[in-house]
C-alpha cells in the first residue's frame, strides 16, 4: 500500500513565524499535492509538483511556497504565518499523469496559529 | 456555482439502511473520484470512475455521463461507516487536478 506521511499531526505557532510542513511518499509517485480543508471551503489546491523541482499553483497559493528536491518529499513553506492560515493541511500524491489515477493522502496536519 | 455539488449536505440514517449519496457536476470530465475521510483528517480514495459502475464490498459507485451524475450507495450500513464522503473530479485527462465536492457528513446510529 502506498504510504503518505505528514510530519505533524498537530502544530501551534505564532503569527510571523517560518512554518514548514513536511510530506513523504514511499511508493516512487511522479505528482504531489499540498491542499487545505477547511469548513464550508472544502479542500482547496494550494500548490502541486509533476516532478522533482518543479511546482505548479493551484488555487490559493498566496502566502505559501513549496519545495521538491527529493521526488518523495514535498515541503509547504509559510513564509511567515498569519491567523488566516489556520487550518488542516493534507497532502497528497499520485504515481503518474497522462491518464488519471487516485490520489493518496496522508492523515493532514491540524495547524493553529496564534 | 461550484462546479461539483453533493447531496445531502449531512446525512443521518439507522444501522441497516441503504444510503445514497448525490454528486453533480456541470463541466465535462475525464473521471469522478469518491473519498472517504474519518474524523481525524486522513482521506482515502474509495472509487475512481468514468463511466457504468463499481462495487468494493458494500459500496457501489455509479456514474451517468450524459446526465452529469454521480451517486455513492452504501448497503446494509454501519456506524463505521460514519464519516465525510467527498466527490471530486478530474477535469482534464491526466492532468491529475481535482476539483472537489464540499462533502457529506453521513452518520449512522446504531
Amino acid at each position: 500500500d502506498v504510504k503518505v506521511t505528514q510530519s505533524s499531526r498537530y502544530l501551534v505557532k505564532r503569527t510571523g513565524e517560518k512554518v514548514f510542513l513536511e510530506c513523504v511518499q514511499d511508493m516512487d509517485h511522479e505528482n504531489m499535492f499540498w491542499y487545505r480543508q477547511d469548513p464550508g471551503l472544502g479542500l482547496r489546491l494550494i500548490y502541486f509538483s509533476y516532478d522533482v523541482k518543479m511546482k505548479e499553483k493551484g488555487d490559493i497559493p498566496e502566502g505559501y511556497s513549496v519545495s521538491r528536491e527529493k521526488k518523495e518529499r514535498f515541503s509547504l513553506i509559510l513564509e511567515s504565518a498569519s491567523t488566516n492560515q489556520t487550518s488542516m493541511y493534507l497532502c497528497a500524491s499520485s504515481l503518474t499523469s497522462g491518464r488519471n489515477q487516485p490520489q493518496h493522502f496522508g492523515d493532514g496536519t491540524r495547524l493553529s496559529i496564534l | 456555482k461550484n462546479e461539483v455539488e453533493q447531496s445531502p449536505q449531512n446525512l443521518t440514517a439507522q444501522e441497516g439502511e441503504f444510503i445514497t449519496i448525490n454528486c453533480s457536476y456541470s463541466v465535462g470530465i475525464s473521471a469522478l473520484h469518491w473519498l472517504q475521510q474519518h474524523p481525524g483528517g486522513g482521506i482515502v480514495s474509495l472509487f475512481m470512475l468514468s463511466s457504468g459502475k463499481k462495487k468494493h464490498g458494500r459500496l457501489i459507485a455509479t456514474i451517468n455521463i450524459q446526465e452529469k451524475h454521480s451517486s455513492l450507495h452504501i448497503t446494509a450500513s454501519h456506524p463505521r461507516d460514519s464519516a465525510v464522503y467527498i466527490c471530486a473530479a478530474s477535469i482534464i485527462q491526466g492532468a491529475q487536478k481535482l476539483v472537489f465536492g464540499q462533502g457529506t457528513r453521513l452518520t449512522i446510529n446504531p
